[in-house]
């Protein structure tokens, strides 16, 4: 079946560095997206989303880009901090129902 | 709002046993989802309801899985019998209505099969 997969499973970087997590979907029929951070012992939690008529949108640090050419999502944080060590998730959400890609790890180093 | 909350927050139990997790979604939610995540298999749909009602369980593993929504604000996970390899963690969603909309999700119930 159709699925949403991430590019990297991990990824290390300085603080204060930019992060750059991407994630490739599979359905083209996909009209939302979201990105969720999941602390270790805690529920996915909201970030950002973006609709498909969207290629871009910004919120307090984060960025999300849609590239619906070559089904793309990239999530990317500014002045990346040590409290956003986590693993990030995409989400394809539908009509239906809501799926999640495999998650890359994002460890930030002081 | 206290957000959606799950019971128990850890089930330790011998296979065979039967397990029920319990969820209440947030107060007005229209949806309500049930994920079961692993290290292997990552963040899995077993089941959603819209407006009480399941809309798709494909993702129920078997039939020893079954999920119930009696009402707006309270749902079931069971598992009977239970084996080791049900061992996860069980997260409960729920979303102010179907599709295109962010999901919030309770902490999530880890259960452990021995």
């Amino acid at each position: 079946g159709e699925s949403v997969g991430l590019h990297l499973p991990t990824l290390s970087v300085q603080e204060g560095d930019n992060s750059i997590i991407n994630c490739a979907y599979s359905n083209s029929a996909s009209d939302y997206f979201i990105w969720y951070k999941q602390e270790s012992g805690k529920g996915p939690q909201f970030i950002i989303d973006i609709r498909s008529n969207m290629d871009k949108r910004q919120g307090q640090r984060v960025t999300v880009l849609l590239n619906k050419t070559v089904k793309h999502l990239s999530l990317q944080i500014a002045a990346t901090q040590p409290g956003d060590s986590a693993v990030y998730f995409c989400a394809e959400n539908s009509r239906r129902d809501m799926r999640f890609g495999a998650g890359t790890r994002l460890t930030v180093k002081p | 709002d206290a957000g959606v909350i799950q019971s128990p927050r850890h089930e330790v139990t011998e296979m065979g046993q039967e397990v029920t997790l319990r969820c209440k979604p947030i107060s007005g939610h229209n949806s309500l989802f049930w994920y079961r995540q692993t290290m292997m298999r990552g963040l899995e749909l077993l089941i959603y309801f819209n407006n009480n009602v399941p809309i798709d369980d494909s993702g129920m593993p078997e039939d020893r899985f079954s999920a119930k929504m009696p009402n707006a604000s309270f749902s079931t996970l069971k598992i009977q019998p239970s084996e080791p390899r049900d061992s996860a963690v069980y997260f409960c969603a729920s979303s102010p209505r179907q599709g295109n909309t962010e999901a919030f999700f309770g902490q999530g119930t880890r259960l452990t099969v021995v």
